[in-house]
């Protein structure tokens, strides 16, 4: 049962295009979703994150987009680079009564290739 | 300030051996995460730490697996006996407090033969 799901595994674009990348979720107590990118043979680095009680949060080239009524996310990535190939994997956790986070749930990730 | 260290970075062991792996989080980091990946699949957590103690261990195969994080800092995770299936790269992350990001090491890739 996947809580968390990315069906797109890869995704081209032109360098200078926009990137979209789209994660569902089926949780309703997740209230904390992130997005992490990862290269080859590194642990994921965090990218950016959106909380809950927002539609939408930007940081610089990146901006994640909520919709919790669709319980649907997206990362836009604009302009695309050829740095940003990678893959990208979105995640989510919820609150817990002690004030902490769960650990996150994470999708199965899409690869991003970006071409010059 | 120094990311989160594991060791070692790759390990090949024979089935039904033991493996451990060593974690170092983020000076001050209460929460500690153990993730496992397979290949092609997003990382899986196996376990949660607040400090010393477990928060989250529902996730982890208890008959082969162990973690432990003895004074609340470092953290080792262990396989015994390991199985083929077990071949995957072993995640450590650490969150400094409340519901933000989690930083993660650069894994230990374990492969069983």
């Amino acid at each position: 049962d996947q809580q968390v799901k990315q069906n797109s595994p890869s995704l081209s674009v032109q360098e200078g295009r926009i990137s979209i990348l789209n994660c569902d979720y089926t949780n309703s107590m997740f209230d904390y979703f992130l997005w992490y990118k990862k290269y080859p043979a590194e642990g994921p680095t965090f990218l950016i994150s959106i909380s809950s009680i927002k539609d939408k949060n930007e940081d610089g080239r990146f901006t994640v987009f909520l919709n919790k009524s669709a319980k649907h996310l997206s990362l836009h990535i604009v302009p695309s680079q050829p740095g940003d190939s990678a893959v990208y994997f979105c995640a989510a956790s919820s609150m817990y009564s002690g004030g902490g986070a769960d650990g996150l749930t994470f999708g199965k990730g899409t690869h991003l290739i970006i071409q010059p | 300030e120094a990311g989160v260290a594991q060791s070692p970075r790759y390990k090949i062991i024979e089935k039904r051996q033991s493996v451990a792996f060593w974690c170092n989080p983020i000076s001050g980091h209460a929460t500690l995460y153990w993730y496992q990946q397979i290949l092609g699949q997003g990382p899986k957590l196996l376990i949660q730490f607040q400090n010393n103690g477990v928060v989250d261990d529902s996730q982890l195969p208890k008959d082969r697996f162990s973690a432990e994080r003895l004074k609340g800092v470092d953290s080792t995770l262990k396989i015994q006996p390991a199985k083929l299936e077990d071949s995957a790269v072993y995640l450590c992350a650490s969150v400094g407090g409340g519901i933000s990001e989690a930083f993660f090491g650069q894994g230990t890739r374990l492969t069983v033969v």
